[in-house]
Protein backbone atom coordinates (compact mmCIF):
# COMPACT_ATOMS: atom_id res chain seq x y z
CA UNK A 1 0.00 0.00 0.00
CA UNK A 2 1.00 3.76 -0.77
CA UNK A 3 1.55 5.19 2.40
CA UNK A 4 3.61 8.11 4.02
CA UNK A 5 4.69 8.66 7.50
CA UNK A 6 5.48 11.58 9.49
CA UNK A 7 6.11 10.33 13.06
CA UNK A 8 5.87 13.56 14.78
CA UNK A 9 2.86 15.57 15.05
CA UNK A 10 4.74 18.53 16.83
CA UNK A 11 8.40 19.59 16.84
CA UNK A 12 9.14 22.71 18.73
CA UNK A 13 12.67 23.63 18.49
CA UNK A 14 14.65 27.26 19.35
CA UNK A 15 15.71 30.09 17.20
CA UNK A 16 18.69 29.57 15.10
CA UNK A 17 18.85 25.44 15.77
CA UNK A 18 18.67 22.76 13.44
CA UNK A 19 15.33 21.41 12.69
CA UNK A 20 14.54 18.00 10.90
CA UNK A 21 11.25 16.93 9.89
CA UNK A 22 11.05 13.25 9.07
CA UNK A 23 9.44 11.68 6.17
CA UNK A 24 9.32 7.75 5.41
CA UNK A 25 7.23 6.43 2.62
CA UNK A 26 5.99 2.91 1.50
CA UNK A 27 6.23 2.26 -2.60
CA UNK A 28 7.75 -0.16 -4.22
CA UNK A 29 8.38 1.64 -7.27
CA UNK A 30 10.09 5.41 -7.97
CA UNK A 31 8.08 7.87 -6.23
CA UNK A 32 8.61 11.77 -6.82
CA UNK A 33 8.50 13.49 -2.85
CA UNK A 34 6.86 16.56 -2.21
CA UNK A 35 7.13 18.68 0.75
CA UNK A 36 3.87 21.50 1.64
CA UNK A 37 3.73 23.74 4.32
CA UNK A 38 0.62 25.48 5.52
CA UNK A 39 1.18 28.95 7.85
CA UNK A 40 -0.87 29.91 9.86
CA UNK A 41 -4.32 31.17 8.19
CA UNK A 42 -2.82 30.36 4.98
CA UNK A 43 -3.72 28.14 1.83
CA UNK A 44 -1.23 24.58 1.62
CA UNK A 45 1.42 25.75 -0.81
CA UNK A 46 4.34 23.71 -2.24
CA UNK A 47 7.63 24.03 -0.62
CA UNK A 48 9.92 21.86 -2.28
CA UNK A 49 9.90 18.54 -4.47
CA UNK A 50 12.57 15.75 -5.18
CA UNK A 51 12.61 16.72 -9.16
CA UNK A 52 14.01 19.84 -8.68
CA UNK A 53 16.78 19.29 -6.13
CA UNK A 54 16.56 23.25 -4.95
CA UNK A 55 16.84 24.46 -1.43
CA UNK A 56 14.06 26.97 -0.58
CA UNK A 57 14.08 29.46 2.23
CA UNK A 58 17.17 27.63 3.42
CA UNK A 59 15.05 23.84 2.96
CA UNK A 60 16.51 20.88 1.75
CA UNK A 61 15.59 17.73 1.22
CA UNK A 62 16.85 14.40 -0.15
CA UNK A 63 15.58 11.61 -1.20
CA UNK A 64 17.45 8.38 0.44
CA UNK A 65 15.74 5.02 -1.93
CA UNK A 66 17.37 3.01 0.61
CA UNK A 67 15.99 3.87 4.38
CA UNK A 68 12.80 5.41 1.72
CA UNK A 69 13.07 8.81 3.79
CA UNK A 70 12.55 12.15 2.33
CA UNK A 71 13.76 14.00 5.40
CA UNK A 72 13.43 18.37 5.29
CA UNK A 73 15.97 19.63 6.92
CA UNK A 74 16.85 23.46 7.67
CA UNK A 75 20.25 24.51 9.32
CA UNK A 76 18.93 27.49 11.37
CA UNK A 77 15.24 27.49 11.75
CA UNK A 78 13.69 30.83 11.75
CA UNK A 79 10.51 31.92 14.16
CA UNK A 80 8.79 32.45 10.30
CA UNK A 81 8.99 28.61 9.72
CA UNK A 82 6.38 27.91 12.33
CA UNK A 83 3.82 26.32 10.34
CA UNK A 84 2.18 22.88 9.36
CA UNK A 85 4.80 20.95 6.95
CA UNK A 86 3.09 18.06 5.29
CA UNK A 87 5.37 14.93 3.21
CA UNK A 88 3.76 13.90 0.00
CA UNK A 89 4.43 11.82 -2.50
CA UNK A 90 3.45 10.59 -6.07
CA UNK A 91 3.74 6.80 -7.46
CA UNK A 92 2.34 5.45 -10.52
CA UNK A 93 -0.26 7.86 -10.61
CA UNK A 94 -1.25 11.82 -10.77
CA UNK A 95 -2.63 11.75 -7.10
CA UNK A 96 -0.61 12.82 -4.27
CA UNK A 97 -0.24 10.66 -0.98
CA UNK A 98 -0.02 12.62 2.41
CA UNK A 99 1.47 12.47 5.52
CA UNK A 100 -0.50 13.12 8.84
CA UNK A 101 1.84 16.23 8.49
CA UNK A 102 3.91 17.69 11.33
CA UNK A 103 3.71 21.03 13.72
CA UNK A 104 6.31 22.89 13.44
CA UNK A 105 6.98 25.86 16.57
CA UNK A 106 9.96 27.79 16.24
CA UNK A 107 10.87 29.82 19.61
CA UNK A 108 12.65 33.03 20.18
CA UNK B 1 0.47 35.55 -8.16
CA UNK B 2 -2.88 33.47 -9.36
CA UNK B 3 -4.59 31.59 -7.03
CA UNK B 4 -6.98 29.22 -6.98
CA UNK B 5 -10.33 30.37 -5.33
CA UNK B 6 -12.87 28.86 -3.37
CA UNK B 7 -16.40 29.80 -1.88
CA UNK B 8 -17.91 29.59 0.37
CA UNK B 9 -15.04 29.36 2.87
CA UNK B 10 -17.61 28.22 5.15
CA UNK B 11 -20.94 25.85 4.83
CA UNK B 12 -23.18 24.33 7.36
CA UNK B 13 -25.89 22.02 5.89
CA UNK B 14 -28.28 19.50 7.61
CA UNK B 15 -27.65 15.78 6.68
CA UNK B 16 -29.75 14.48 3.81
CA UNK B 17 -29.42 17.50 2.20
CA UNK B 18 -27.08 18.01 -1.04
CA UNK B 19 -24.69 20.57 -0.83
CA UNK B 20 -22.08 22.15 -3.71
CA UNK B 21 -18.36 23.20 -3.29
CA UNK B 22 -16.88 25.73 -5.72
CA UNK B 23 -13.96 26.04 -6.60
CA UNK B 24 -12.21 28.47 -9.59
CA UNK B 25 -9.23 26.88 -10.74
CA UNK B 26 -6.07 29.24 -12.00
CA UNK B 27 -6.79 30.07 -15.71
CA UNK B 28 -4.10 28.55 -17.50
CA UNK B 29 -4.38 25.05 -15.56
CA UNK B 30 -5.68 21.99 -17.38
CA UNK B 31 -5.64 19.43 -14.24
CA UNK B 32 -8.10 19.82 -11.48
CA UNK B 33 -8.73 17.99 -8.11
CA UNK B 34 -10.20 17.88 -4.89
CA UNK B 35 -8.91 16.68 -1.85
CA UNK B 36 -10.43 16.44 2.20
CA UNK B 37 -9.42 16.60 5.35
CA UNK B 38 -11.06 14.90 8.09
CA UNK B 39 -9.87 16.98 11.49
CA UNK B 40 -7.12 15.41 12.99
CA UNK B 41 -6.34 13.44 9.60
CA UNK B 42 -4.27 13.81 6.47
CA UNK B 43 -5.31 15.21 3.79
CA UNK B 44 -6.25 12.83 1.35
CA UNK B 45 -7.08 12.47 -2.28
CA UNK B 46 -10.71 12.09 -3.63
CA UNK B 47 -10.94 12.86 -7.53
CA UNK B 48 -8.75 14.17 -10.04
CA UNK B 49 -10.61 15.59 -13.18
CA UNK B 50 -9.34 16.17 -17.43
CA UNK B 51 -10.48 17.26 -20.02
CA UNK B 52 -13.81 17.59 -18.79
CA UNK B 53 -13.79 13.96 -17.42
CA UNK B 54 -12.69 12.50 -13.87
CA UNK B 55 -9.32 10.88 -14.86
CA UNK B 56 -8.72 8.60 -11.50
CA UNK B 57 -10.79 8.66 -8.00
CA UNK B 58 -10.71 7.59 -4.70
CA UNK B 59 -12.46 4.65 -2.92
CA UNK B 60 -13.43 7.44 -1.10
CA UNK B 61 -15.55 9.10 -4.09
CA UNK B 62 -18.34 6.73 -4.55
CA UNK B 63 -21.84 7.73 -6.27
CA UNK B 64 -22.59 10.22 -3.58
CA UNK B 65 -19.92 12.23 -4.79
CA UNK B 66 -20.02 14.07 -8.39
CA UNK B 67 -17.56 17.10 -10.16
CA UNK B 68 -18.41 18.88 -12.77
CA UNK B 69 -16.85 21.86 -15.02
CA UNK B 70 -19.91 23.66 -15.64
CA UNK B 71 -18.66 26.58 -17.77
CA UNK B 72 -14.69 26.99 -18.61
CA UNK B 73 -13.93 28.92 -15.47
CA UNK B 74 -15.70 26.78 -12.52
CA UNK B 75 -15.12 23.72 -11.10
CA UNK B 76 -17.21 21.93 -8.22
CA UNK B 77 -18.15 19.34 -6.34
CA UNK B 78 -21.51 18.49 -5.24
CA UNK B 79 -22.18 16.05 -2.28
CA UNK B 80 -25.49 14.20 -2.49
CA UNK B 81 -27.61 13.67 0.70
CA UNK B 82 -24.87 14.58 2.99
CA UNK B 83 -24.10 12.25 5.97
CA UNK B 84 -22.02 13.64 9.30
CA UNK B 85 -18.71 12.15 8.79
CA UNK B 86 -18.68 14.45 5.20
CA UNK B 87 -17.75 16.73 7.74
CA UNK B 88 -13.94 17.85 6.31
CA UNK B 89 -12.16 20.87 5.38
CA UNK B 90 -12.44 20.49 0.86
CA UNK B 91 -9.67 21.63 -1.03
CA UNK B 92 -9.76 22.22 -4.64
CA UNK B 93 -6.30 22.35 -6.61
CA UNK B 94 -4.98 22.71 -9.91
CA UNK B 95 -1.73 21.85 -11.82
CA UNK B 96 -0.84 23.04 -15.01
CA UNK B 97 -0.14 19.48 -16.54
CA UNK B 98 -0.85 16.30 -14.51
CA UNK B 99 2.78 14.31 -15.49
CA UNK B 100 4.92 13.71 -12.53
CA UNK B 101 6.52 16.79 -10.11
CA UNK B 102 3.82 19.15 -11.59
CA UNK B 103 2.92 20.98 -8.26
CA UNK B 104 -0.46 21.02 -7.28
CA UNK B 105 -1.78 24.52 -6.62
CA UNK B 106 -4.45 24.45 -3.55
CA UNK B 107 -7.12 26.41 -3.00
CA UNK B 108 -7.88 27.96 0.72
CA UNK B 109 -10.40 25.13 1.36
CA UNK B 110 -13.79 24.77 2.16
CA UNK B 111 -15.09 23.90 5.82
CA UNK B 112 -18.18 21.28 5.60
CA UNK B 113 -19.97 21.07 8.48
CA UNK B 114 -22.87 18.36 8.59
CA UNK B 115 -25.15 18.35 11.65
Amino acid sequence: AQRVTQPEKLLSVFKGAPVELKCNYSYSGSPELFWYVQYSRQRLQLLLRHISRESIKGFTADLNKGETSFHLKKPFAQEEDSAMYYCAFQGGSEKLVFGKGTKLTVNP
Amino acid sequence: EPEVTQTPSHQVTQMGQEVILRCVPISNHLYFYWYRQILGQKVEFLVSFYNNEISEKSEIFDDQFSVERPDGSNFTLKIRSTKLEDSAMYFCASSESGRWGSPLHFGNGTRLTVT
